[in-house]
């Protein structure tokens, strides 16, 4: 079966700092999709950044990066310039069908 | 883009009662949606998968008698929570995706489930 592993439970950042959050996953399939959501206290689930496994490149969206390397079975996110509405809750997820989250990393965001 | 609304945000019902909690796409057709369970603090667990038209997969451990889950069109799902007693109390969050997993997955806003 499929696991996604966050080994970090809280993690603080300096505004305007950069942080990176980790994440492992388990499978067996070689077709399958990679997520970051991000969950603010309103518990709405946000789409940070996503990797289809098949494509090399690392994925960016704006501020977001990610590191992507398939073969370690790892999917870090790196936060650039860290500003106080990143505080959340942030859930590594894997999908090759149905979704699967990881235990979640609270990002703090000190002024 | 894609907006999935679910209703109500919050209940609380009465144990013994059932509850209704409805999960509508409203810019796209659903094939598939999904429904989690998020105690407080913690991640969201899969409890079902359903397809339109089809019965729901349930996940290993999820009572298919105590949470029915209908999908009777491509825009609505909903999660009846059957004789709720004070357990079941949670938050409840949808998710629906129009086609494969390259089309990615839209949530709901979430239910807030306290029963008394």
């Amino acid at each position: 079966a499929q696991t996604v592993t966050q080994s970090q439970p809280e993690m603080s950042v300096q505004e305007a700092e950069t942080v990176t959050l980790s994440c492992t996953y388990d499978t067996s399939e070689s077709d399958y999709y990679l997520f970051w959501y991000k969950q603010p206290p309103s518990r709405q689930m946000i789409l940070v950044i996503r990797q289809e496994a098949y494509k090399q490149q690392n994925a960016t969206e704006n501020r977001f990066s990610v590191n992507f390397q398939k073969a370690a079975k790892s999917f870090s996110l790196k936060i650039s310039d860290s500003q106080l509405g990143d505080a959340a809750m942030y859930f590594c997820a894997y999908s090759d069908d149905k979704i699967i989250f990881g235990k979640g990393t609270r990002l703090h965001i000190l002024p | 883009g894609a907006v999935v609304s679910q209703h109500p945000s919050r209940v609380i019902c009465k144990s013994g009662t059932s509850v209704k909690i409805e999960c509508r796409s409203l810019d796209f057709q659903a094939t598939t949606m999904f429904w989690y369970r998020q105690f407080p603090k913690q991640s969201l667990m899969l409890m079902a998968t359903s397809n339109e038209g089809s019965k729901a997969t349930y996940e290993q451990g999820v009572e298919k008698d105590k949470f029915l889950i209908n999908h009777a069109s491509l825009t609505l799902s909903t999660l009846t929570v059957t004789s709720a007693h004070p357990e079941d109390s949670s938050f409840y969050i949808c998710s629906a995706r129009k086609g494969t997993v390259l089309y990615g997955y839209t949530f709901g806003s979430g239910t807030r489930l306290t029963v008394v």
